[in-house]
């Protein structure tokens, strides 16, 4: 089993609609959880950063954790044909080492 | 110039070759990190310096040889590759100490795309 698991997709939107995006993990000791977007021929972009669980609230993004569950959201309202990039999640334990999610490839119709 | 900066941004080397990837950041970070990018997998980790000290080595063949100088500059040199090494290269940085190194986010550079045939 994948330490963190991610939805490849694609997943096509159309503009404006509400976009989901989820990775489960497995290991409880993950206490640090971030998500990250990279766009075509670029390298990954962090987005949001949250420390255990709860909501924390960027703008037109906002990044959901549940501890009970081991999942990991993030939520884009009004999504614009520029959010087209793939979503990585990526989660750390507090010693040393963070995991990556493979990344959800997200595209955004005008 | 700002962030991370990765040179050069494409590289098409043969199996038998010798090159290096460069990586410099003007962030102030203590930490450098080169992560491996394939198609559909997740990041994996190469190697970690913690003010220009190697602290982490993730089991990298030793045709991967990494340099670094001092905290601002990491190099990668790459020495008979196969094809298999095919990925995206991307050199990181963070402030982070101790125990919580990489818990609060990485800068990224842009990449180096590289390509053995």
């Amino acid at each position: 089993q994948k330490e963190v698991e991610q939805d490849p997709g694609p997943l096509s939107v159309p503009e404006g609609a509400i976009v989901s995006l989820n990775c489960t993990y497995s290991n409880s000791a993950f206490q640090y959880f971030m998500w990250y977007r990279q766009y075509s021929r670029k390298g990954p972009e962090l987005l949001m950063y949250t420390y255990s669980s709860g909501n924390k609230e960027d703008g037109r993004f906002t990044a959901q954790v549940d501890k009970s569950s081991k999942y990991i959201s993030l939520f884009i309202r009004d999504s614009q044909p520029s959010d087209s990039a793939t979503y990585l999640c990526a989660s750390h334990t507090g010693g040393f080492k963070t995991i990556f999610g493979a990344g959800t490839r997200l595209f955004v119709k005008a | 110039e700002t962030g991370v900066t990765q040179t050069p941004r494409h590289l098409v080397m043969g199996m038998t070759n010798k090159k290096s990837l460069k990586c410099e950041q003007h962030l102030g970070h203590n930490a450098m990190y080169w992560y491996k990018q394939s198609a559909k997998k997740p990041l994996e980790l190469m190697f970690v310096y913690n003010f220009k000290e190697q602290t982490e080595n993730n089991s990298v063949p030793s045709r991967f040889s990494p340099e670094c100088p001092n905290s601002s500059h990491l190099f990668l040199h790459l020495h008979t590759l196969q094809p298999e090494d095919s990925a995206l290269y991307l050199c990181a940085s963070s402030q982070d100490w101790g125990r919580d190194r990489g818990a609060y986010g990485y800068t990224f550079g842009s990449g180096t795309r590289l390509t053995v045939v």
